[in-house]
């Protein structure tokens, strides 16, 4: 069990262009779930899988935000036109659905810089 | 709604000490409650969760938290701090399997 996977871990990028995130979850997990975290404040949710199905969506992700996880296994992240207020770290977790009472396991995470 | 608030921002405490983080919750059911860790640049670590049954947890790193229903709250305790323990800490409270609602974190400076 190597845990959750993300990459990249940093990503600098200009503002309006595209970018995308992958996470990796622990293998026998079959939910996956975003967050996002600013400077100063604890993660805030963003979406959640369970396996390819994506069964909700914060208020937070604006249709610039999308999401996959094509085959249930890995997931991306793409933000569309980034704005300097995309700036963040954004966070991957995953749990079993059924045992998720064993809590979700985070990733390293991707910090995002929009200059 | 669901909310966490964790009172402490910051939080020092001197190596050897004990140490209590203070952590309430408002939600409408009984709720899942988490603490985790996260030292600067990483991701999270879960230390303990409480569902159900004996209000006092064990996690790992020999911390406690303590369910006080009656008080809405979940605070986080060690009775010997390590400098190692320097870190943020996060209360969340979240249904089962679904998603969590972090409170905004408290950073444990630990002094020598």
């Amino acid at each position: 069990d190597t845990g959750v996977s993300q990459d990249p871990r940093h990503k600098i990028t200009k503002r309006g262009q595209n970018v995308t995130f992958r996470c990796d979850p622990i293998s026998e997990h079959n939910r996956l779930y975003w967050y996002r975290q600013t400077l100063g404040q604890g993660p805030e949710f963003l979406t959640y899988f369970q396996n390819e199905a994506q069964l909700e969506k914060s208020r937070l992700l604006s249709d610039r935000f999308s999401a996959e996880r094509p085959k249930g296994s890995f997931s991306t992240l793409e933000i569309q036109r980034t704005e300097q207020g995309d700036s963040a770290m954004y966070l991957c977790a995953s749990s079993l659905a059924q045992g998720a009472d064993r809590g979700a396991f985070f990733g390293q995470g991707t910090r995002l810089t929009v200059v | 709604a669901q909310s966490v608030t964790q009172p402490d921002i910051h939080i020092t405490v001197s190596e050897g000490a004990s140490l209590e983080l203070r952590c309430n919750y408002s939600y409408g059911a009984t709720p899942y409650l988490f603490w985790y860790v996260q030292s600067p640049g990483q991701g999270l670590q879960l230390l303990l969760k409480y569902f159900s049954g004996d209000t006092l947890v064990q996690g790992i790193k020999g911390f406690e938290a303590e369910f006080k229903r009656s008080q809405s709250s979940f605070n986080l305790r060690k009775p010997s701090v390590h400098w190692s323990d320097a870190a943020e800490y996060f209360c969340a409270v979240g249904q089962y399997g679904n998603k969590l609602v972090f409170g905004a974190g408290t950073i444990l400076r630990v002094k020598s």
